[in-house]
């Protein structure tokens, strides 16, 4: 079965730098890979689907890439209201859903 | 717009069953699959099933295959997950989320998600 890997565990920058996630699979999958944020207390909503479409209402700054087994997903310029947990997830011996562990980005 | 509401938080005994919904607004109920998945406290996201709105037939992963039911009130546009024999094992939030078209291809992401349903088993 397909594993989703996140790294790095916890990242912590400062208001206005930029965040690089990473999610690779054990083995190579489809495009149609999707990124959801999660705040503290609230349920995990759409980022990025389709490996680098920008859900409805999601602002610019978030953008994602990659193909294959590597998938990036960037917030260019961080907000405090970034801080969250984020998540990749991909289909498997479909409708299966996988998701990687998340990683978790603080704000300084 | 497009919205899912799930019912309230539940505490349950061990060995216990528990029912949550899962009520959809917004759009057509029978176009699109219902996901549920869980999230134990501090840990990640994990998948229970997909409901098919249209049959009520369910696809369950391995692990919840002999516990969980999943069904559906077309008439009311609410989709519920019913788990059984309760372990402690099993305290998680349980999300309800819209995923693919039952006809056609695609969308293949989650979205939207409800607010979650805390269920607790505790002696």
């Amino acid at each position: 079965d397909t594993v989703l890997t996140q790294s790095p565990a916890t990242l912590s920058l400062s208001p206005g730098e930029k965040a690089t996630l990473s999610c690779k699979a054990s083995q190579i999958v489809s495009s149609y890979l999707a990124w959801y944020q999660q705040r503290p207390g609230q349920a995990p909503r759409l980022l990025i689907y389709d490996a680098s479409k920008r859900a409805t209402g999601i602002p610019a700054r978030f953008s994602g890439s990659g193909s294959g087994t590597d998938f990036t997903l960037t917030i260019s310029s961080l907000e405090p209201e970034d801080s969250a947990v984020y998540y990749c997830q991909q289909r498997s011996n479909w409708p299966a859903l996988i998701f990687g562990g998340g990683t978790k980005v603080e704000i300084k | 717009q497009v919205q899912l509401v799930q019912s309230g938080a539940e505490v349950r005994r061990p060995g216990a069953s528990v029912k949550i919904s899962c009520k959809a607004s917004g759009y057509s109920f029978t176009d699109y699959y219902i996901y549920w998945v869980r999230q134990a406290p501090g840990q990640g996201l994990e998948w229970v099933g997909r409901l098919s709105p249209t049959g009520g037939g369910a696809k369950l992963a391995p692990k919840f295959q002999d516990r969980v039911t999943m069904a559906r009130d077309t008439s009311s546009s609410t989709a519920y997950m019913e788990l059984a024999r309760l372990t402690s094992d099993d305290t998680a939030t349980y999300y309800c989320v819209r995923g693919e078209r039952v006809r056609g291809i695609g969308p293949f992401h989650l979205d939207p998600w409800g607010q979650g349903t805390l269920i607790t088993v505790s002696s």
